[in-house]
């Protein structure tokens, strides 16, 4: 389909494991974000590409995550040693624009929990 | 900082009656405002925006007032239904796309 597609939908790992997420944004899509949604509460920033570049990441909650878009496509959201505050659902969005005026296109997902 | 405030939730309603849920804001700067919708099994979805004040933004007979002396953006629709059943979310964006949002509201419709 022509949509953000995120994979995998649901991940279980053990505390202390380490998880990729991966993030495949709509063709041609300069702007790319990661959002972290705890269960009951709204999407909450963690970081932003334009293109390969990472221009903003104020919103990773620890030195534990690490996001990448090397080629300015597909982006990979790494946590390390994992523990159970982490378990949410992480959202990829992307748009054809830096700006508010340009729709973001939401994937569905991955579910994301911790043993 | 920027934050956004929704009305409690969850709210249930009867098919066609008349929908209300708050939302107002705190921002630096000049927002461009959204009401985002999930249905259940799906992703985020913009259901409408307005980018400046006194815009109204709509789409599926829903309707939101951007509000700039109140800092609010109310979400309105004159006559749910049951397909209306879903998370909404207000948020906001004062810069490149950076998403605020608010803690959703549950919205059940029954017939």
């Amino acid at each position: 389909g022509a949509g953000v597609s995120q994979s995998p939908r649901y991940k279980v790992a053990k505390r202390g494991q380490d998880v990729a997420l991966r993030c495949d944004p709509i063709s041609g899509h300069v702007s790319l974000f990661w959002y972290q949604q705890a269960l009951g509460q709204g999407p909450e920033f963690l970081t932003y590409f334009q293109n390969e570049a990472q221009l903003d990441k104020s919103g990773l909650p620890s030195d534990r995550f690490f996001a990448e878009r090397p080629e300015g496509s597909v982006s990979t959201l790494k946590i390390q040693r994992t523990q159970q505050e982490d378990s949410a659902v992480y959202l990829c969005a992307s748009s054809n624009r830096d700006s508010s005026n340009q729709p973001q296109h939401f994937g569905d997902g991955t579910r994301l929990s911790i043993l | 900082g920027n934050s956004v405030t929704q009305m409690e939730g969850p709210v249930t309603l009867s098919e066609e009656a008349f929908l209300t849920i708050n939302c107002t804001y705190t921002a630096t700067g000049y927002p461009s405002l959204f009401w985002y919708v999930q249905y259940p099994g799906e992703g985020l979805q913009l259901l409408l925006k307005a980018t400046k004040a006194d815009d109204k933004g709509s789409n599926k007979g829903f309707e939101a007032t951007y509000r700039k002396e109140t800092t609010s953006f109310h979400l309105e629709k004159g006559s749910v239904q049951v397909s209306d059943s879903a998370v909404y979310f207000c948020a906001l964006d004062t810069s490149y796309g950076k998403l605020t949002f608010g803690q959703g509201t549950i919205l059940t419709v029954h017939p």
